[in-house]
């Protein structure tokens, strides 16, 4: 089965300054990579995704780059804010398949003011 | 967008007892999954809750522990049965559509 590999667990940045959290993924036949952010006592909420047949995709302050070849996707803040504090969780699915979602152990992004 | 909603929001049990919790979509969703988090922890998937038919289970999640339902495309049932502290977690039900996967608030259960 699928395995998602995520690092650093834990991540300081000063405020304004970018956040790279990166990602590695198993299962080759995986095709879809999104990435929750969950603040604390909430649940998950999708910030961003991507699919295999893209190699960068970009919402505002948020991209994602994903390597097919080499199985890494990452997540990339930028003009990093007090609200983006949270713990990000990226994730793997093969959306022709059994579409299981299957999540990264998780990142905690303090940003430092 | 599809709006989740589960019940309870929290309980409280005690040891060997069982609780149902039940998760709503507000629109028809094709996929329905339930999760259980621990605290500072990552969301691990329990089951896949079909339609009209037996969940599929993940690896260390058996049925008569958890079982579930899944009546139609909106509603969902989880139980978590003959509970010990170990139970004690919380739990997520998810839905997705075409496109994108959402969560349910969580019920949190904590197991005496």
């Amino acid at each position: 089965g699928e395995n998602v590999e995520q690092h650093p667990s834990t991540l300081s940045v000063q405020e304004g300054d970018s956040a790279v959290i990166k990602c590695t993924y198993s299962d080759s036949a995986s095709n879809y990579f999104p990435w929750y952010k969950q603040e604390l006592g909430k649940r998950p909420q999708l910030i961003i995704d991507i699919r295999s047949n893209v190699g960068e995709k970009k919402d505002q302050r948020i991209a994602v780059t994903l390597n097919k070849t080499a199985k890494h996707f990452s997540l990339h803040i930028t003009e990093t804010q007090p609200e983006d504090s949270a713990v990000y969780f990226c994730a793997a699915s093969s959306m022709n398949r059994d579409d299981k979602i299957i999540f990264g152990k998780g990142t905690r992004l303090h940003i430092l003011p | 967008s599809a709006v989740i909603s589960q019940k309870p929001s929290r309980d409280i049990c005690q040891r060997g007892t069982s609780l149902t919790i039940q998760c709503q979509v507000d629109s028809q969703v094709t996929m329905m999954f339930w999760y259980r988090q621990q605290p500072g922890q990552s969301l691990t998937l329990i089951a896949t809750a079909n339609q009209g038919s037996e969940a599929t289970y993940e690896s260390g999640f058996v049925i008569d522990k958890f079982p579930i339902s899944r009546p139609n495309l909106t509603f969902s049932t989880l139980t978590v049965s003959n509970m010990s502290p170990e139970d004690s977690s919380i739990y997520l039900c998810s839905g997705r559509d075409q496109e994108t996967q959402y969560f349910g608030p969580g019920t949190r259960l904590l197991v005496l």
